[in-house]
């Protein structure tokens, strides 16, 4: 069974700070990890997705990496920014399978 | 190309009632994942179906849940005789082949009063 957690559960930050949250998963052999937004409310909105064979993947001021061996991923965000204000979660594929286990999310207030 | 499409939006049924929630995946997508998010919970897998097929429901509760995907229309999750313990969100997500990145939709707010 893939357990997903997440550190810290909540964050709050100034604004033009760096974001670092962390997840950890027990099953190191994934194809792949999502990381999601989530508003409040609404939906989910997918971030990034970095496959296995990958180490890090970027998109704007967003960068993920992925640590296999050690069963974890880091999202960084640059220059925070009020609208940053989110939960944001993190997914792994059970191994060899295809149901998403989440973790129990980082919420981040950026303080103007 | 629209998104997952969800409804609907919000649906507040009462103890006993039946609740249906509908999921269109995106275009090109045959693969469909339903996800149940609990109050102050994780989201938790319920069910994975492809056209006219469930093929792994795991994750459902074994009385008064049941889902489908017909081979035209959107795929259902059906309630029946619903308890207060259902309110939740549920969200539908779809994928193109196995294994693929999910994208979800905006979610199905149930409350049962």
């Amino acid at each position: 069974k893939q357990e997903v957690t997440q550190i810290p559960a909540a964050l709050s930050v100034p604004e033009g700070e760096n974001l670092v949250l962390n997840c950890s998963f027990t099953d190191s052999a994934i194809y792949n990890l999502q990381w999601f937004r989530q508003d409040p409310g609404k939906g989910l909105t997918s971030l990034l997705l970095i496959q296995s064979s990958q180490r890090e993947q970027t998109s704007g001021r967003l960068n993920a990496s992925l640590d296999k061996s050690s069963g974890r991923s880091t999202l960084y965000i640059a220059a925070s920014q009020p609208g940053d204000s989110a939960t944001y979660l993190c997914a792994v594929p059970f191994s060899n399978d295809y149901k998403l286990s989440f973790g129990a999310g980082t919420t981040v207030t950026v303080r103007a | 190309n629209a998104g997952v499409m969800q409804n609907p939006r919000h649906l507040v049924r009462r103890r006993g009632q039946e609740a249906r929630l509908r999921c269109s995946p995106m275009k090109g997508h045959s693969h469909v994942y339903w996800y149940r998010q609990l109050p102050e919970e994780g989201l938790k897998f319920m069910v994975y179906l492809q056209k006219e097929n469930i093929i792994d429901e795991s994750g459902m509760p074994k009385e008064r849940f049941s889902a489908e995907f017909p081979k035209e229309g959107p795929s259902i999750l059906r309630i029946q005789q619903v308890v207060r313990g259902d309110s939740a969100a549920y969200f539908c997500a779809s994928s193109p082949p196995f294994l693929e990145e999910q994208y979800f939709g905006p979610g199905t707010r149930l409350t049962v009063t």
